[in-house]
């Protein structure tokens, strides 16, 4: 059976930092993965999403995760952290074929660490 | 831009009663979805129906039942609703089953208190 692991349930931190989160799966094919943020009160709203092809994957707001088929992993990425990044980040991944509902990690909190 | 559209935003109640949540989706999309928000952010896919046929019944308990008059709306009936069915709700639709139609979009959820 699929699974997706989010190790770190919290990140700390500060406004223009890196930022990466981490996301491993286990998956007996080929993989669709993405990254969802979820806002308080809020829906998901899906920052990217990995078909299979070039293993590093752009999206939204200067995000951009890279798969890596080796280590089974899906990690996001961000060079520099804005205040509206706080939010909780959901790694997923779908069943091919037939069924397609997402299977999601147990997602990661992102918080300002404040001086 | 919102584009799956949930009401109610919330709702409270009491146990026993029956609730009924509705889903639209305005993106012409074949396949909608059901997930559950525990209060500790995990997803959990209750339901998914393709073409107004269900294709992913997870084993929820009886009381939860999908319903759809068409392939743009899914509601969800829950009868007789216990303390443990506080959650969020969250409607999703997609493309099309796996693979390149996966990527699933959101609606702002149903947030359902049980008193």
């Amino acid at each position: 059976a699929q699974s997706v692991t989010q190790p770190d349930a919290r990140v700390t931190v500060s406004e223009g930092a890196s930022l990466q989160l981490r996301c491993k799966y286990s998956y007996f094919g080929t993989p669709y993965l993405f990254w969802y943020v979820q806002y308080p009160r809020q829906g998901l709203q899906l920052l990217l999403k990995y078909y299979p092809g070039d293993p590093v994957v752009q999206g939204v707001n200067g995000f951009e995760a890279e798969f890596s088929k080796s280590n089974s992993s899906f990690h996001l990425r961000k060079a520099s952290v804005h205040w509206s990044d706080w939010a909780v980040y959901f790694c997923a991944v779908s069943m091919g074929g037939f069924a397609s509902a997402l299977t999601f990690g147990s997602g990661t909190k992102v918080i300002p660490c404040l001086p | 831009e919102t584009a799956v559209f949930q009401t109610p935003n919330y709702h409270v109640t009491q146990v026993g009663n029956e609730v009924s949540f509705n889903c639209k989706q305005t993106l012409g999309h074949d396949t909608m979805y059901w997930y559950k928000q525990d209060s500790k952010k995990l997803l959990k896919i209750m339901f998914s129906y393709n073409n107004k046929q269900l294709i992913v019944n997870e084993t929820v308990p009886r009381r939860f039942s999908p319903q759809s008059s068409d392939k743009a709306h899914l509601n969800l009936r829950i009868k007789s609703v216990e303390p443990e069915d506080s959650a969020v709700y969250l409607c999703a639709s997609s493309q099309g089953l796996g693979g390149r139609y996966a990527e699933q979009f959101f609606g702002p959820g149903t947030r359902l208190t049980v008193l």
